[in-house]
């Protein structure tokens, strides 16, 4: 079972809005990482956010973490045609051991 | 760098077949690991390595089989190729840290594999 369940499935808007997905997990991490995956390609890193911070920020993303309510948010600010991708959140969990497990993703497409 | 690099990038496999899917990266990361993704998907744990000599099972072992003999590279090897096989496969590397911390993965282009 997947232990990042992102949330929308799938988003669609208009080039300059912003975009926002949510992760949410069920147990205790290390810390929680978002990717972004354009079609066709491999993953790309996009921010780390450990387990004792609240708010990251990388250019035009925001990324936060509630420990309390298990769940993080992936904000895009005035997007791009090219965030058009599938992002994924990806979770250390402290009783894994040496592994991340991924979320199903969000796929944002958007439009000029 | 050349990063994380993957071949073949797509392969047809008849079922019963075998094949290795290799990856290399040259940034001296002691931990690769090797995901598969479904269409629709998020990406599966299938083995991992901690460093040379090292490896354990993720969440889809079944079918698969790796080694890893130097730091550089970790092949998988498919023993007996089933449809249920068909995918997208992902190779990672990345830093690695006190046990349980994981550190930004970086990934190979993938490899698209399909079993008829």
């Amino acid at each position: 079972s997947q232990q990042g369940e992102e949330d929308p499935q799938a988003l669609s808007i208009q080039e300059g809005e912003n975009a926002t997905m949510n992760c949410s997990y069920k147990t205790s991490i290390n810390n929680l990482q978002w990717y972004r995956q354009n079609s066709g390609r491999g993953l790309v890193h996009l921010i780390l956010i450990r387990s004792n911070e609240r708010e990251k920020h990388s250019g035009r993303l925001r990324v936060t973490l509630d420990t309390s309510k298990k769940s993080s948010s992936l904000l895009i600010t005035a997007s791009r045609a090219a965030d058009t991708a599938s992002y994924f959140c990806a979770t250390d969990e402290e009783a894994a051991g040496n592994k991340l497990t991924f979320g199903g993703g969000t796929r944002v497409l958007v439009k000029p | 760098n050349a990063g994380v690099t993957q071949t073949p990038k797509f392969q047809v496999l008849k079922t019963g077949q075998s094949m290795t899917l290799q990856c290399a990266q040259d940034m001296n990361h002691e931990y690769m690991s090797w995901y598969r993704q479904d269409p629709g998907m998020g990406l599966r744990l299938i083995h991992y390595s901690v460093g040379a000599g090292i490896t354990d099972q993720g969440e889809v072992p079944n079918g698969y089989n790796v080694s890893r003999s130097t730091t550089e590279d970790f092949p998988l090897r498919l023993l007996s190729a089933a449809p249920s096989q068909t995918s997208v496969y992902f190779c990672a590397s990345s830093y690695s840290r006190e046990a349980g911390a994981q550190e930004t993965q970086y990934f190979g282009p993938g490899t698209r594999l399909l079993v008829l």
